[in-house]
């Protein structure tokens, strides 16, 4: 059974902490994302990343940075953590597709941040 | 602006019949859109793929449309079950390259009744 796994179901930080999400995912897959999550607003695109070591901005990176060292490990990072990153986080993967081959998203189950 | 647009509201349909999910796109030219399911706490699941050179697409108890002169997708569930209940949520590939990412819509939440 394929997975994405990120470490967290549940995580609580305090304001202007240093906060990791990591996400691992064992289908071999080049291509790894981060969306949050947030009621009326739906799934947003952080950053993605197609290789190790590349990384790409989203819709909204601000506030974050990424790290892809390995192929099956892909990890969020909050430089500063503040309340308006409390949200849901979703790590996906997915395989490596050019044109219209470009195949689904394998979603992880969430990490629920709350930052007070 | 580019712009995914599902029904915002909740669907209710009664248990039997079938539920009908609409997504809307401007300004994209998507080479595919995909269909997820989202329960509640959980990440979204995988449902169906149909591309821009194909009008429909099906697998058990789900259908879906794709018009491109419309700029719109048709998700169908027949013979619904209140199992069905979950948030639906349609995504494109919106970007210039395959492996960028792809761009939800805000999802439509389904409430299938006994």
């Amino acid at each position: 059974d394929v997975k994405v796994t990120q470490s967290s179901r549940y995580l609580v930080k305090r304001t202007g902490e240093k906060v990791f999400l990591e996400c691992v995912q064992d289908m071999d897959h080049e291509n790894m994302f981060w969306y949050r999550q947030d009621p009326g607003l739906g799934l947003r695109l952080i950053y993605f990343s197609y290789d190790v070591k590349m990384k790409e901005k989203g819709d909204i990176p601000e506030g974050y940075s990424v790290s892809r060292e390995k192929k099956e490990r892909f990890s969020l990072i909050l430089e500063s953590a503040s309340t308006n990153q409390t949200s849901m986080y979703l790590c996906a993967s997915s395989k490596w597709g050019t044109g219209d081959l470009n195949t689904e998203a394998f979603f992880g189950q969430g990490t629920r941040l709350t930052v007070v | 602006s580019q712009k995914i647009e599902q029904n915002s509201e909740a669907l209710n349909i009664q248990e039997g019949k079938t539920a009908t999910l609409t997504c809307n796109y401007t300004n994209y030219s998507p080479a595919y859109l995909q269909w997820y399911r989202q329960d509640p706490g959980r990440g979204p699941v995988f449902l169906l793929l149909i591309r821009e050179n194909e009008k429909e697409k099906r697998k058990e108890r789900l259908k879906v449309t794709f018009d491109t002169t419309l700029k719109q997708s048709l998700f169908h569930i027949t013979a619904s079950q209140p199992a069905d209940s979950a948030t639906y949520l349609c995504a494109l590939d919106a970007r210039p390259r395959g492996a960028d990412g792809l761009t939800f819509g805000k999802g439509t939440h389904l409430i299938i009744q006994p």
